[in-house]
């Protein structure tokens, strides 16, 4: 019954393919994010999703496309991988958007480019 | 634009001893949250703050939001192996997120 869910666990790629990470909650929430954290434990926001509407849409690649098919799931397909590419991305949600709801992450997906 | 500030960036305490991370932002804050990630783990929520001198504790946590709401402070008194990891502080935004840099807190034997 976990709560926020993400797959692939592990992610490892050569430079140059497309990929997806697909997330899933089962929290009835709202709203779902994705964040980058980078090697320095950096944890930065890319996209977030209320209702299947993008709300926030940080300076990132346009590589990186977020697709949300109904509201319990926020995928992240990500083309022509290059080397920065490489961190840990987590999914989280929230009852409703940021300010006043505690967000609840997935165990993440640590994406390796070759 | 916004920025959050978090200090230090790393920690080493002895086991017992006292911790504090401090966050720092440029403009006002509507309310300010805290996350501990674990080594290995992903950010669990701790606590959110809303009202200006806001004090709250959790056990041996103790977090506090500035008069002014421009600053928020994590304290833990007599730190446990279990408090190792990172903590996060968060201007988690309707339409604008930011996470401070974290701090990083090992626990000496």
């Amino acid at each position: 019954d976990t709560a926020v869910s993400q797959t692939p666990k592990y992610l490892v790629t050569q430079m140059g393919n497309d990929k997806s990470i697909k997330c899933e909650q089962n929290l009835g929430h709202d709203t779902m994010y994705w964040y980058k954290q980078d090697s320095k434990k950096f944890l930065k926001i890319m996209f977030s999703y209320n209702n299947k509407e993008l709300i926030i849409n940080e300076t990132v690649p346009n590589r990186f496309s977020p697709k949300s098919p109904d509201k319990a799931h926020l995928n992240l397909h990500i083309n022509s991988l290059e080397l920065g590419d490489s961190a840990v991305y987590f999914c989280a949600s929230s009852p409703g958007t940021g300010s006043y709801n505690e967000q609840f992450f997935g165990p993440g997906t640590r994406l390796t480019v070759l | 634009g916004q920025q959050v500030m978090q200090i230090p960036q790393y920690q080493h305490v002895q086991e017992g001893e006292d911790f504090t991370t401090y966050c720092n932002s440029s403009t006002t804050l509507s309310n300010i949250q805290w996350y501990k990630q674990r080594p290995g783990g992903h950010p669990v929520f701790l606590i959110q703050l809303v009202k200006s001198g806001e004090v709250k504790k959790q056990k041996r946590l103790t977090f506090q939001f500035g008069e002014a709401k421009k600053n928020s402070s994590l304290h833990i008194t007599a730190t446990q192996t279990t408090d190792v990891g990172t903590y996060f502080c968060c201007l988690c935004g309707d339409d604008k997120i930011i996470f401070g840099k974290g701090t990083r807190l090992h626990i000496l034997p």
